[in-house]
């Protein structure tokens, strides 16, 4: 069984700051996901990634498959990336998720 | 960009009676899945599907849970005689390939009162 953990739970920044989630797992995957949850309560999936690094404007998402840690990045953050950014690994037939961290980007 | 459709966005009920959540899933995707979170806690996993049969379920989906796939488009969860206990979001996702493409519904939150 998979067990995913993320650092920090709760992460508060001044708007502009460079942010780092990370996603730590215990049983080696094909891929990962990093997922954004804003209040609403609704799910956007932001990366798929099984190597190297993927970049999506301000946001970029890297892995170390061998070392079986995530990491999330935001440069230039803003308040509107203030949500909870949750990474999620394949087991079997489902995802299974970390706890998410709660990003709080303050003006 | 295709959409998985979940409904209601928010249904209360009260405690005995039974609830069914609905979902579209993306077209041509062939795995459907239902989570749900606890306020306050991780995204658990309920069920998946593909080939419209179970294909793995979790502690959680005891005999009060159902699945179905009535027609090519719709796919629903069905709580039988709801609890306390059940009020969470509870979120539709498909695939096309399995766990490595997903694409979420933007959930239904269920409160039992």
């Amino acid at each position: 069984k998979n067990e995913v953990e993320q650092s920090p739970q709760n992460l508060t920044a001044q708007e502009g700051e460079f942010i780092t989630i990370n996603c730590s797992y215990s049983v080696g995957i094909s891929a990962l996901h990093w997922l954004q949850q804003h209040p609403g309560g609704g799910i956007v999936s932001l990366f798929m990634l099984s190597s190297g690094k993927k970049k999506h404007g301000r946001l970029i998402a890297t892995i170390n498959i061998q070392e079986k840690h995530s990491s999330l990045h935001i440069t230039a953050s803003h308040p509107r990336d203030s949500a909870v950014y949750i990474c999620a690994v394949p087991g079997a037939q489902k995802l299974v998720f970390g706890q998410g961290t709660r990003l709080t980007i303050n003006p | 960009e295709p959409e998985v459709t979940q409904t209601p966005s928010h249904q209360v009920t009260q405690m005995g009676q039974e609830v069914i959540l609905r979902c579209v899933p993306i077209s041509n995707h062939l795995y459907f899945y239902w989570y749900r979170q606890i306020l306050g806690q991780k995204v658990e996993f309920l069920v998946s599907f593909y080939n419209n049969e179970i294909s793995e379920k979790s502690e959680i989906f005891d005999d009060q849970f159902s699945v179905e796939r009535p027609d090519g488009s719709n796919f629903t969860l069905k709580i039988r005689s709801t609890k306390l206990e059940d009020s969470a979001m509870y979120f539709c996702a498909s695939s096309g390939t399995g766990v490595n493409g997903y694409t979420f519904g933007s959930g239904t939150r269920l409160t039992v009162v």
